[in-house]
């Protein structure tokens, strides 16, 4: 069975630009959620999606946003990119949201905001 | 505020040592408490995790105690070997059935030395 398959590997983007990051989970997974990652803060919770809806939000501006499609793949979109944005954006896929499931984490996207 | 402490930041030990990983938590709503391992490059990887309901874990040279009282638990690695070098992360989460939310540590960075 794949794994959380997450693309692009790495992105590399200029302040005030936008980013749009993807995410397709394990199959039969229809649970997604998304983690941003840096040295200083560790792993924080961005938000997750099941059955298209957003159920959970993390403490992040605005500018992050989220959707999920039909087939259960995700999308992240930061706008208006800061420096501070530089970080691996993860993505964690569990079949359902019940937080007994193990959440299986992908490769992560690593965005460089110059 | 952060809800999930973890310590140390970083260790060295020898092969054949017995690294030991501590967190706390303050939420006592937490009901779910996985370890997770990451490698350079790589997204976490879920390693082992606990309920409250029971005091210890273990699976192969990974063990989890838990101290539900004093709101602590901890990894402990049986006979670690230079594999096992990588970062580790605990995190906690609470059971609601339609949404999940995994709080991470700050990471310990473990190096397992010949």
């Amino acid at each position: 069975k794949a794994g959380v398959t997450q693309t692009p590997r790495y992105l590399i983007k200029t302040r005030g630009q936008q980013v749009t990051l993807s995410c397709s989970p394990i199959s039969g997974h229809r649970s997604v959620s998304w983690y941003q990652q840096t040295p200083g803060q560790g792993l924080q919770f961005l938000f997750e999606y099941f059955s298209e809806t957003q159920r959970n939000k993390g403490n992040f501006p605005g500018r992050f946003s989220g959707r999920q499609f039909s087939n259960s793949r995700s999308e992240m979109n930061v706008s208006t990119l800061e420096l501070g944005d530089s970080a691996l954006y993860l993505c964690a896929s569990s079949p359902s949201p019940s937080s007994y499931n193990e959440q299986f984490f992908g490769p992560g996207t690593r965005l460089t905001v110059l | 505020q952060q809800q999930v402490k973890q310590s140390p930041q970083s260790l060295i030990v020898q092969k054949g040592g017995i690294p030991i990983i501590n967190c706390a938590y303050e939420n006592t709503a937490f009901d779910y408490f996985p370890w997770y391992q990451q490698f350079p490059g790589k997204g976490p990887a879920l390693l082992i995790a606990i309920r409250p309901d029971v005091s210890e874990k273990k699976e192969g040279r990974f063990t989890i105690s838990f101290n539900k009282s004093a709101k602590q638990f901890s990894l402990h690695i049986m006979d670690s070997q230079p594999g096992d070098s990588a970062t580790y992360f605990c995190a906690a989460s609470k059971h609601t059935g339609t949404a999940s939310k995994l709080t991470f540590g700050t990471g310990t960075r473990l190096q397992v030395t010949l």
